[in-house]
């Protein structure tokens, strides 16, 4: 069984520019996480979804972070534009059920210059 | 307010030692879930193990063992015999049942085990 999947695996941008990362969870995985870790701090939750639907974004920072999982399957988040701060390295995580043990894909480092 | 503490940043230890990550958690609901993660070198976080609140009967699998302890707030893993393999960074997390259920996790402990 194919894991979670994140692409790209890095992206380098520029201040400004508009990055799209994407998400493939696990096949039949209704929950789906994006999650941020900032150089040297925790890991700190973004978003859930549950299908298509938006459970919970309390943790998206601020209104350039959207997310979308249009049909229940693969997620994006766009940073439109980016910023200095945007950087780290961002993970995609999912769950068959709700507060069953999240499965986290590689993460994708975006650095912003 | 949930919070996670992981106080040791880095640790460092010969193989075959025995070594203990501490994780001490903060959380005003009754009922919640405490998770181990492994981040080796290649990036993606491994699930290691969901212990619930409920549950505080210590937790031993293979080489790794867990110590749950509600009295002090503390979910600390012990890795017996150490190998090179070990060597990555540690992540304890904590869900709560009632809200959204994402994971809350501490700083991470980098373990590095000296051949």
């Amino acid at each position: 069984e194919a894991g979670v999947t994140q692409f790209p695996s890095h992206s380098v941008i520029e201040k400004g520019q508009t990055v799209t990362l994407r998400c493939d969870p696990i096949s039949g995985h209704d929950n789906l996480y994006w999650y941020r870790r900032v150089m040297g701090k925790e890991i700190k939750f973004l978003l859930h979804f549950v299908k298509e639907s938006k459970q919970d974004e309390s943790g998206m920072p601020n209104n350039r972070f959207l997310a979308e999982r249009t049909g229940g399957t693969y997620s994006t988040l766009k940073v439109q534009p980016a910023e200095l701060e945007d950087s780290g390295v961002y993970f995609c995580a999912s769950s068959q059920t709700t507060g069953n043990e999240q499965f986290f894909g590689p993460g994708t480092r975006l650095t912003v210059l | 307010a949930q919070k996670v503490t992981q106080a040791q940043t880095e640790i460092s230890v010969v193989e075959k030692e025995d070594v203990t990550l501490d994780c001490v958690y903060e959380t005003r609901d009754t009922t919640y879930y405490l998770f181990w993660y492994k981040q080796p070198p290649s990036g993606e976080l491994v699930f290691l193990i969901r212990r619930n609140s409920f549950d505080e009967q210590n937790e031993i699998s293979g080489r790794y063992s867990w110590n749950f302890q509600k009295s002090t707030s503390s979910f600390n893993f012990t890795i017996t015999a150490s190998q090179v393999v070990d060597s990555a960074v540690y992540f304890c997390a904590l869900s709560e049942l009632t809200g959204a259920n994402n994971l809350f996790f501490g700083t991470g402990t980098r373990l590095t085990v000296i051949p």
